[in-house]
Formats: C-alpha cells, sequence, structure tokens
C-alpha cells in the first residue's frame, strides 16, 4: 500500500530535549513538508523539500530542523529553541507541478510535560 | 504574502441538507489551484476537490461541487445531501510557487457538523 507514514503518533518531551518526529513515504514524491496545526488555526508550513540534500525554511521554521538524505524520508527534530512546540505536526508529500495533490500522513501530537 | 481567509468557524446542517462553506483568497499569481481538504476525526487531510483557476467550469466530486468567482476571488464549497461522514474539518488551500514545491496557504478551517 502506497501510503506516508508519520511515527509516533503520540510524543511527549520535556523541557530543554530535543525530540525527532519522522515521516516516511513510498509514493515516490519528490515534494516533502512539514506543517504544524494549532487549535483554531490553519496548518503552517515550517520546512519543505523539493529533493534529497536540499530543503527549504517555511514561515515558521524558528526553533525546528530537518533532513532530507533519502527521498523516501524527511524527519523534522524540535529543537529546545523551540518555545512553544506543544501542537499537532503534519507531514506531506506530493508530486512536483501545479495542482498536484498533496498527500499527509496521520500526524504526530507533541506534548511539552 | 498570499492568504486565504474562511470565516465561519463552525457550520451545522441537518443529514440529507445542502451546506455551503465559504472561503476568500489574495494571490499574485495569474495562474493557480485551489484546493478544499477534509480532516476528519483521524486527523489525516483528505483532498476533496480542486479547482485550477482558468477553468471557467467550477469543479464538481460527485455530492462536492464549489462555486469559484475568480474576480471575487471567492471560492466556496457545497455539500449536497450531507451525509453523517461529512463531519470534519474542512480547509480551504491555495498554493504558493507556479513551479516546483507547492506550499500550500491554508484558511483557519470550518468545522462542519452533521445533525442526525
Amino acid at each position: 500500500d502506497g501510503g506516508i507514514t508519520q511515527s509516533p503518533k503520540y510524543l511527549f518531551r520535556k523541557e530543554g530535549q530535543n525530540v525527532t518526529l519522522s515521516c516516511e513515504q513510498n509514493l515516490n514524491h519528490d515534494a516533502m513538508y512539514w506543517y504544524r496545526q494549532d487549535p483554531g488555526q490553519g496548518l503552517r508550513l515550517i520546512y519543505y523539500s523539493q529533493i534529497v540534500n536540499d530543503f527549504q525554511k517555511g514561515d515558521i521554521a524558528e526553533g525546528y530542523s530537518v533532513s532530507r538524505e533519502k527521498k523516501e524520508s524527511f524527519p523534522l527534530t524540535v529543537t529546545s529553541a523551540q518555545k512553544n512546540p506543544t501542537a499537532f505536526y503534519l507531514c506531506a508529500s506530493q508530486t512536483l507541478g501545479m495542482g498536484t495533490e498533496a498527500f499527509f500522513g496521520q500526524g504526530t501530537r507533541l506534548t511539552v510535560v | 504574502a498570499q492568504t486565504v481567509t474562511q470565516s465561519q468557524p463552525e457550520m451545522s446542517v441537518q443529514e440529507a441538507e445542502t451546506v455551503t462553506l465559504s472561503c476568500t483568497y489574495d494571490t499574485s499569481e495569474s495562474d493557480y489551484y485551489l484546493f478544499w481538504y477534509k480532516q476528519p476525526p483521524s486527523r489525516q487531510m483528505i483532498l476533496v476537490i480542486r479547482q485550477e483557476a482558468y477553468k471557467q467550469q467550477n469543479a464538481t466530486e460527485n455530492r462536492f461541487s464549489v462555486n469559484f468567482q475568480k474576480a471575487a476571488k471567492s471560492f466556496s464549497l457545497k455539500i449536497s445531501d450531507s451525509q453523517l461522514g461529512d463531519a470534519a474539518m474542512y480547509f480551504c488551500a491555495s498554493p504558493e510557487g507556479i513551479q516546483g514545491a507547492q506550499k500550500l496557504v491554508f484558511g483557519q478551517g470550518t468545522r462542519l457538523t452533521i445533525n442526525p
């Protein structure tokens, strides 16, 4: 089954810790994205990547880092510099080109304890 | 910067009735697409319908259709014969960029409740 998989579903972080959210896709998509979702707000773009070993900052990249060493994988690290990391995080992938559908994972709920 | 606005935080409709969700947007692109995504309780976003700005005919997917008014920059979603499974958050979205990665700009969302 082709799709996009995020893990874990729930993640708890202590103050000052870095945590990494996993995102894997087997759709052979070139583009991958990380979005953050807060209550009452739409999704906001954190980082995106169009090709292996290249990625770009989105609107709210501060306190986050990513890597794209393989086409299938785009992990997101939430660093201790992110002051308010509690949120729902969604990963998406897409073929390049206008109007193509973005496919989303099931998300990771991150909570700071 | 591109903006997408959904002015209805919540909507409700009786089962089998019709409901319309509103969306306005602002873009500097000459050709673009617009999307409606659905986020059910499982929280996985699913594409409902898409519209290319150059096409005059409004897009339709079964019970879902759009009313696209380009001059007014309005892109509403009509759901006919509402079903309990339609209950979800609905997001209007517009991609930023013409080539390469299509970074989606989302509205704030509308929570749709279906009353049996």
